[in-house]
Parts: structure tokens; sequence; C-alpha cells
């Protein structure tokens, strides 16, 4: 069974300070996507990863691939109350017909 | 920009009735997906499906499920017995090729009383 283990799961803080999640497996993605979720909503495509080592910077928020391509990170620099939402990473494997393993999910609250 | 649609946004049905949730993917995408979330867990694979049949199943999506893609724009996920603990948002998904980028809609919240 291939696993995505997604921390935190709960995440509050304040406004302007930093922070990361993570998400490991001990498979090896062919490939990995970070989505937000609002309430009610369908995730929501942030970026995908494909090469380990690689980074991808979307405004404040850094997305990193680990070397091997079984961890990835997300990092938002001066969190602000807009970036408060489900954060979900779901990851693909090889030959598999696309199917996404999800994560459970980082709840993240921003306070101002 | 392209999306993802589905409907209806909320389906109410009782136990034991059938249910199409109906999708329609994005117009030149290949691969098409469906998905559930239980309310507090995490977005469960469903099924795959590309060139008419299905690429994957996972376990959850038993006898009781089946998919279809009836005319050239729309792709519906059939539940024929529906169960309380079917109760969740689904969600369709489509990509161009299998290693692409997913895009989700928005969901169907099925309640099932």
């Amino acid at each position: 069974t291939q696993l995505l283990e997604q921390s935190p799961q709960f995440l509050s803080i304040q406004e302007g300070e930093n922070l990361t999640v993570y998400c490991n497996s001990s498979s090896v993605f062919s490939s990995l996507q970070w989505y937000r979720q609002e309430p009610g909503e369908g995730p929501v495509l942030l970026v995908t990863v494909v090469t380990g080592g690689e980074v991808k910077k979307l405004k404040r928020l850094t997305f990193q691939f680990g070397d091997a391509r079984k961890d990835s990170s997300l990092h938002i620099t001066a969190a602000q109350p807009g970036d408060t939402g489900l954060y979900l990473c779901a990851g693909a494997w090889g030959n598999q017909g696309g199917k996404l393993i999800f994560g459970q999910g980082t709840e993240l609250s921003v306070k101002p | 920009e392209p999306e993802v649609t589905q409907t209806p946004s909320h389906q109410v049905t009782q136990m034991g009735q059938e249910v199409i949730l109906r999708c329609v993917p994005i117009s030149n995408h290949l691969y098409f997906y469906w998905y559930r979330q239980i309310l507090g867990q995490k977005v469960e694979f469903l099924v795959s499906f590309y060139n008419n049949e299905i690429s994957e199943k996972s376990e959850i999506f038993d006898d009781q499920f089946s998919v279809e893609r009836p005319d050239g724009s729309n792709f519906t996920l059939k539940i024929r017995s529906t169960k309380l603990e079917d109760s969740a948002m689904y969600f369709c998904a489509s990509s161009a090729l299998a290693k692409n980028i997913q895009y989700f809609g928005a969901g169907t919240r099925l309640s099932v009383l």
C-alpha cells in the first residue's frame, strides 16, 4: 500500500510568520502535486514537481522535491490571513494509470 | 480558463436508491478520474478511465459503482444501490495525459439518508 504522510495536520500561526509543511513516503514518486482546497470546493492545483531536487516558487510559496523523489515540502514566507486553508500533497507513481494518492492534508490558520 | 464542471453540487438520496453524478471534463483531456472524500478524511482515488474503459480502480470501486462516457463530453459515476457510508464529496478530475496535471471539479456532495 502506498502512503503519503503529511505533517503537521494542523497549524495555527500569526500573520508574518514562516511555516513549512512536509510530505513523505517510503516510495519514489514520478511526480508530486500540491493543492489547496477551500471548504466545499475541489482541490485547486498550486504546483507540480517532477525532478528530484527541483525547487519551484509561487510568490511567497516555495515548493521543494527531495533529491530521491520520496519527499516534498511547502514553505510559506510571511504568512497572511489569505493563506488560510487546507493544503494537500498528492503523489503519482510510475506506471499506474495516473491515479493520485493524497496526504491527509494540513489545515493552516493564519491569524491577523 | 477551462475547468471541470460537476452536477449537481448537492445530491440527497434515500439508502438503496441509484444516483448518477455527472462531470464535464476539460474538452481536450483524455484521462478521467473519480475521487471521493468522506468528511474529515483523505481524498481517495476511486477509478481512472481512458479510451472508453477503466484503466485502474481501487478497492472502494466495487460492483455497485460504474462509470461511463455516454457522449463526447460527459463522464458519469453511477452508484446502483446507495449505502449510508457512500455519503461523501465526489470529485471528478481530468488530465491531458496519464502522468500530467489533474484538474479537479468543485465536487458533488452526496448525502445518503
